[in-house]
C-alpha cells in the first residue's frame, strides 16, 4: 500500500524552538512537495524538488525555514526559530514529474504544529 | 500571475445535486485537479482534466474550459459523506519544465439530511 509518511503528526512546541518535520515520499516518485494550510490561506506552497534538487522555495520564508531532500526517500522541512505564527498543518506530497495524465499528487496526513 | 478563485462555502441537501465552481489565472496551464478534503485529514484525489470537456466518475463530475479559465465540480446523489471541503488545483508547468500544484482555498460543502 504505497502512501506519504509523515512524521510526527502533531507537534506542540514553544517560540524560538527548533522544529523538524519529515517526509517519506511514495517510492519511485520523483517530485515532492511541502505545503502548508492554514484556514485564512488554505494550500501554500512552501517549496518542491524534483530528482531531489530544490526547484523553487520562494514561498517560504527564508529566514527561518529550509527543505533539504538527503535521500530519495527522506524530505525535511526545519523551522528555526519557530513562532506562533507558524502554527499550522503542514503537509508532504509526492508525485511523478512527467506531464502526462493522471498524475496527481499524493498527500501525506500531515504534520499539525502548534508554536506557544 | 497565478491566481484560483471558488467558492468558501457551499450547503446543500442529501440525494440533491451540486456544482462547484473554479475560476483560474495561471500562465503554464497543464491540467486541472479536484481534491477532496475531510476534516483533519489529507486531501485525496477525485478528479482530473486536460482537455476541455466533461470527465464522469461515478457521482461525480469534473469539467473544464480552458478558453475561460473555468472548471466546475458536480456531486450527484449527495450523501452525507460528501461534507467535506473541496480544492480546485491547477498544474503550472514552468519555462524550464517542471511542474507543481497551486491550490485553491477550497469550498466547504456541507449536506444537510
Amino acid at each position: 500500500d504505497a502512501r506519504v509518511t509523515q512524521t510526527p503528526r502533531h507537534k506542540v512546541t514553544e517560540m524560538g524552538q527548533e522544529v523538524t518535520m519529515r517526509c517519506q515520499p511514495i517510492l519511485g516518485h520523483n517530485t515532492v512537495f511541502w505545503y502548508r494550510q492554514t484556514m485564512m490561506q488554505g494550500l501554500e506552497l512552501l517549496a518542491y524538488f524534483r530528482n531531489r534538487a530544490p526547484l523553487d522555495d520562494s514561498g517560504m520564508p527564508k529566514d527561518r525555514f529550509s527543505a533539504e531532500m538527503p535521500d530519495a526517500t527522506l524530505a525535511t522541512l526545519k523551522i528555526q526559530p519557530s513562532e506562533p505564527r507558524d502554527s499550522a498543518v503542514y503537509f508532504c506530497a509526492s508525485g511523478l514529474d512527467w506531464g502526462g495524465q493522471n498524475t496527481e499528487a499524493f498527500f501525506g496526513q500531515g504534520t499539525r504544529l502548534t508554536v506557544v | 500571475g497565478q491566481n484560483i478563485d471558488q467558492p468558501t462555502e457551499m450547503t446543500a441537501t442529501e440525494g440533491a445535486i451540486v456544482q462547484i465552481n473554479c475560476t483560474y489565472q495561471t500562465s503554464g496551464f497543464n491540467g486541472l485537479f479536484w481534491y477532496q478534503q475531510h476534516a483533519g485529514e489529507a486531501p485525496t484525489f477525485l478528479s482530473y482534466n486536460v482537455l476541455d470537456g466533461l470527465e464522469e466518475k461515478g457521482r461525480f463530475s469534473s469539467f473544464l474550459s480552458r478558453s475561460k479559465g473555468y472548471s466546475y465540480l458536480l456531486l450527484k446523489e449527495l450523501q452525507m459523506k460528501d461534507s467535506a471541503s473541496y480544492l480546485c488545483a491547477v498544474r503550472d508547468r514552468s519555462t524550464s519544465g517542471t511542474y507543481k500544484y497551486i491550490f485553491g482555498t477550497g469550498t466547504r460543502l456541507k449536506v444537510l439530511a
